[in-house]
């Protein structure tokens, strides 16, 4: 089985820097995404790791560390649309299967 | 871009009733899922299918079952309506296996069964 563990809020001021952790303890592992989603929502896909380290994608970055079961979404200059909520979801083994964990609500105060 | 519709936004059901979901995706997708959201507990996986008329169990497919007849539709079926099935109900497509294709999901249907 999985576990999957994130925050459950968080604020942060606009323009600032915000680090959302994700820690998991799996049976197997084959990948890890982080989804977006706005309130009333779906979900939207914003990253995905497999391998060790710091994958960049304009103000959204997203680390692994599959040794420490770890992985963390990084926002930078915050703004007011980034306020949502933000999903850690680990991919098993078999490859097709997501664990979502419970994600964390993300404030973002002028 | 990918598309993944599901029927209702809203739907407001009565107890011991049969109750169906449908959602379609345009991708040709081989994989879809049928998943709720519950505050405090997050997405939890109901059902899945890889491919027609194929389907897997996810972790709570107590009370649900599914039917995949053509591949861009994956039904989800309460076979009797019960009050703690009121939940978010959201579909989700994914292409090939593994990989980083993520998994593209539909609006929701936010279910009410009084």
């Amino acid at each position: 089985g999985q576990n999957i563990d994130q925050p459950t809020e968080m604020t942060a001021t606009e323009g600032a820097i915000v680090q959302i952790n994700c820690t998991y303890q799996t049976s197997g592992f084959n990948g890890l995404f982080w989804y977006q989603q706005h309130a009333g929502e779906a979900p939207t896909f914003l990253s995905y790791n497999v391998l060790d380290g710091l994958e960049e994608k304009g103000r959204f970055s997203s680390f692994l560390s599959r040794s420490k079961g770890y992985s963390y979404l990084l926002l930078k200059e915050l703004q007011m649309k980034d306020s949502a909520s933000y999903l850690c979801a680990v991919r098993d083994h078999a490859g097709n299967m997501l664990t979502f964990g419970g994600g964390t609500r993300l404030m973002v105060k002028p | 871009d990918v598309k993944v519709t599901q029927s209702s936004r809203y739907l407001v059901k009565r107890t011991g009733e049969k109750v169906f979901l449908e959602c379609v995706q345009d991708m040709d997708h081989e994989n879809m899922f049928w998943y709720r959201q519950d505050p405090g507990l997050g997405l939890r996986l109901i059902y899945f299918s890889y491919d027609v008329k194929m389907k897997e169990k996810g972790d709570i497919p107590e009370g649900y079952s599914v039917s995949r007849e053509k591949k861009e539709r994956f039904s989800l079926i309460l076979e009797s309506a019960s009050t703690n099935q009121t939940s978010m109900y959201l579909c989700a497509s994914s292409g090939g296996s593994g990989g980083s294709q993520p998994q593209h999901f539909g609006d929701g249907t936010r279910l009410s069964i009084l």
